[in-house]
């Protein structure tokens, strides 16, 4: 069975600061996909970012970048220069066999 | 360039009426799926369809039922709904590629 764990159901930031957001992936298998989704106050789901457990390169995409670390099964979100758009509940999940297994969550809020 | 649309954004129905929620994609993806959030969670998998005229159970299938009429079109009927089966449901589109999931903007559902 596969697992994801978010374990920061809430996380603060100044605007403009860097802040990390934590998951863990748990499975047997050895080729998967790995996602951070936001879902913004509009109930949008909006793909932030996508790594391929086979690649070591960790992903990037503009501010956002990923921490992957597969033996400890740490999948992180950095986001950099923090904007109050990005205010909104981040989701990890983890994809094996076209099932997206979520994690719950965690609130991310913007200080200006 | 509507992406995955899914009607109704909102219903209000009685125990015991049927529905069913309706969902296309125009991005010609194999897979689809259904999704309910329910608060401080993250997506649990309804039902999936990995390709035209296949579907397949998901986390928590009991209470629906599901179509897949084409390769642009999945739905999910509820025959009975029930007051567990208030959530929000979202259709997705997509998997197992580079390419990520995309999905509809969701449909809030409430059983009274």
């Amino acid at each position: 069975a596969q697992t994801v764990t978010q374990s920061q159901p809430e996380m603060s930031v100044q605007e403009a600061e860097t802040v990390t957001l934590s998951c863990t992936y748990d499975t047997s298998e050895s080729d998967y996909y790995l996602f951070w989704y936001k879902q913004p106050p509009s109930r949008q789901m909006i793909l932030v970012i996508r790594q391929e457990a086979y690649k070591q390169q960790n992903a990037t995409e503009n501010r956002f970048s990923v921490n992957f670390q597969k033996a400890a099964k740490s999948f992180s979100l950095k986001i950099s220069d923090s904007q109050l758009g990005d205010a909104a509940m981040y989701f990890c999940a983890g994809d094996s066999n076209y099932q997206l297994i979520w994690g719950a969550g965690t609130k991310l809020i913007i200080k200006p | 360039n509507a992406g995955v649309t899914q009607t109704p954004k909102f219903q209000v129905l009685k125990t015991g009426q049927s529905m069913t929620l309706q969902c296309a994609q125009d991005m010609n993806h194999n897979s689809m799926y259904w999704y309910r959030q329910d608060p401080g969670m993250g997506l649990r998998l309804i039902y999936y369809s990995a390709s035209e005229g296949t579907t397949d159970k998901g986390e928590v299938p009991n209470g629906y039922n599901v179509s897949r009429l084409n390769k642009r079109e999945f739905s999910l009927r509820l025959e009975s709904a029930a007051p567990s089966q208030t959530s929000v449901y979202f259709c997705a589109g997509g998997g197992g590629t580079n390419y990520g999931y995309t999905f509809g903007s969701g449909t809030r559902l409430t059983v009274v």
